[in-house]
């Protein structure tokens, strides 16, 4: 049964980059694909990108981009997510959630995800 | 993009009631990208169904999902105490890459 992990809880100064990682456990790393997802205090779900380590292929929302990285490392099954210039509006917890990677024409995200991480909350505050 | 918005915000209902939970997409999507996630309170959410209608593994057969096109459905036929939660639907965009989720529906005991 896979498993993903994540790093713990961060406080964040505004101005400064977060960086959180998750692990997902098991043989299967090359077959999934990793998104991070976030959700602020009382509010719903919002996707910031993923990745297909294998390829690798990274794809970000575009209203994060030019501000978050993802990376993976497939020595550790291990995805990162960086977002940087933080605001008080990036106070959420944030989830890592996986499935596997859709092989059609070409590789593409999973349509939805099984698996996701226990989430992180990353506080911003000065 | 394409925005989804669930319907009703809060639902109180009483355990043995049926619940119907409506997700309406501003443009007509391919119900294979459609799913739903229920998210107990301090927890990660859970997948429930995904492609409209396919329940994910160990899902009740009480939760059935069905719609077509703009409006979607989530119907929980006999509520457990379990049950009182917020649920999600999700659409994913193949090109570019994007996945939206609906505001949420809260599933509250009366």
């Amino acid at each position: 049964q896979l498993q993903v992990v994540q790093s713990g809880a961060e406080v964040k100064k505004p101005g400064s980059s977060m960086n959180i990682s998750c692990r997902a456990s098991g043989d299967m790393f090359g077959n999934l694909a990793l998104s991070w997802v976030r959700q602020a205090p009382g509010q719903g779900l919002q996707w910031l990108g993923g990745i297909i380590p294998i390829f690798p292929l990274t794809h970000y929302d575009q209203r994060f981009q030019g501000r978050v990285t993802i990376s993976a490392d497939e020595s550790t099954n291990t995805a990162y997510l960086e977002l940087r210039s933080l605001t008080f509006e990036d106070t959420a917890v944030y989830y890592c959630a996986t499935d596997i990677w859709f092989a059609g024409d070409s590789a593409s995200h999973p349509f939805y995800f099984h698996h996701w991480g226990q989430g992180v909350l990353v506080t911003v505050s000065s | 993009e394409i925005v989804l918005t669930q319907s009703p915000d809060t639902l109180s209902l009483s355990p043995g009631d049926r619940a119907t939970l409506s997700c309406r997409a501003s443009q007509s999507v391919d119900g294979t990208f459609l799913a739903w996630y229920q998210q107990v309170l301090g927890q990660a959410p859970r997948l429930l169904i995904y492609g409209t209608s396919t329940r994910a593994t160990g899902i009740p057969a009480r939760f059935s999902g069905s719609g077509s096109g703009t409006h979607f459905t989530l119907i929980i036929s006999r509520l457990e105490p379990e049950d009182f939660a917020l649920y999600f639907c999700s659409h994913y965009n193949i090109s570019p890459p994007n996945y939206t989720f609906g505001q949420g529906t809260r599933l509250d005991i009366k």
